[in-house]
């Protein structure tokens, strides 16, 4: 059980460049995010998705895609990447806890993403 | 926009000494929760305290919840060095609990 597993872990774009982010989860979760983390600013959430098939906005989409075809993997795509977009990316999942009403979030090891 | 702020944003103390952080947040919740990140890894799942709860236990973990005050507080008894990492808090976002908003976070740094 490899929870949920992130690709590539590193990775240097120049501006205008493409890249895909792939984001992998063994747990059958229905949620997947997309966050990314900046110095001094926490988690912010790009994109997630509430099922196969569905994607939906989160706090910073500009600049991002994202595609679930398979329930078990969520991929974050970078048309043409811009030196704003240098971060670490992290991808997570969840299924609701329904006595709580709650949706802990696992997360994965991050992409380090640089953008020159 | 961050719904959770971490408060202090950085404490440095001796093992062996109890570590107090401090979460506010601005809008009614379902529950709260806390999460622990390591130096260069994802974000681990501590502990999570619901709405109608003031007060929960995990190991070494004490979490508080003052929802008349909007705020919350993780206390880790006894410090360890491995507890060395960022702490975040994280609540529903408005309008849907599958969204999770988490605060800045908080480093903490136990010093052997």
């Amino acid at each position: 059980n490899a929870g949920v597993t992130q690709t590539p872990k590193f990775r240097v774009l120049k501006t205008g460049q493409s890249m895909t982010l792939l984001c992998a989860q063994d747990m059958n979760h229905e949620y997947m995010y997309w966050y990314r983390q900046d110095p001094g600013m926490g988690l912010r959430l790009i994109h997630y998705s509430v099922g196969e098939g569905t994607t939906a906005k989160g706090e910073v989409p500009d600049g991002y895609n994202v595609s679930r075809l398979k329930k078990q993997n969520f991929l974050l795509g970078l048309e043409s990447a811009a030196p704003s977009q240098t971060s670490v990316y992290f991808c997570a999942s969840s299924s609701i806890r329904a006595l709580v009403f709650s949706y802990e979030q696992y997360f994965g090891p991050g992409t380090r993403l640089t953008v020159t | 926009s961050q719904q959770g702020e971490e408060d202090p944003q950085a404490l440095s103390i001796q093992e062996g000494e109890n570590a107090t952080m401090n979460c506010s947040y601005k809008t009614s919740i379902n529950n709260l929760q806390w999460y622990r990140q390591n130096s260069g890894r994802g974000l681990v799942h501590l502990i999570l305290i619901r709405s109608n709860e003031r007060e929960k236990h995990s190991g070494r973990l004490r979490v508080t919840l003052d929802t008349s005050k909007k705020s919350s507080s993780l206390l880790i008894t006894a410090s360890r060095a491995a507890d060395t990492a960022s702490y975040f808090c994280a609540t529903d976002a408005e309008g849907g609990s599958e969204k999770l908003v988490f605060g800045k976070g908080m480093k903490l740094t136990v010093n052997p």
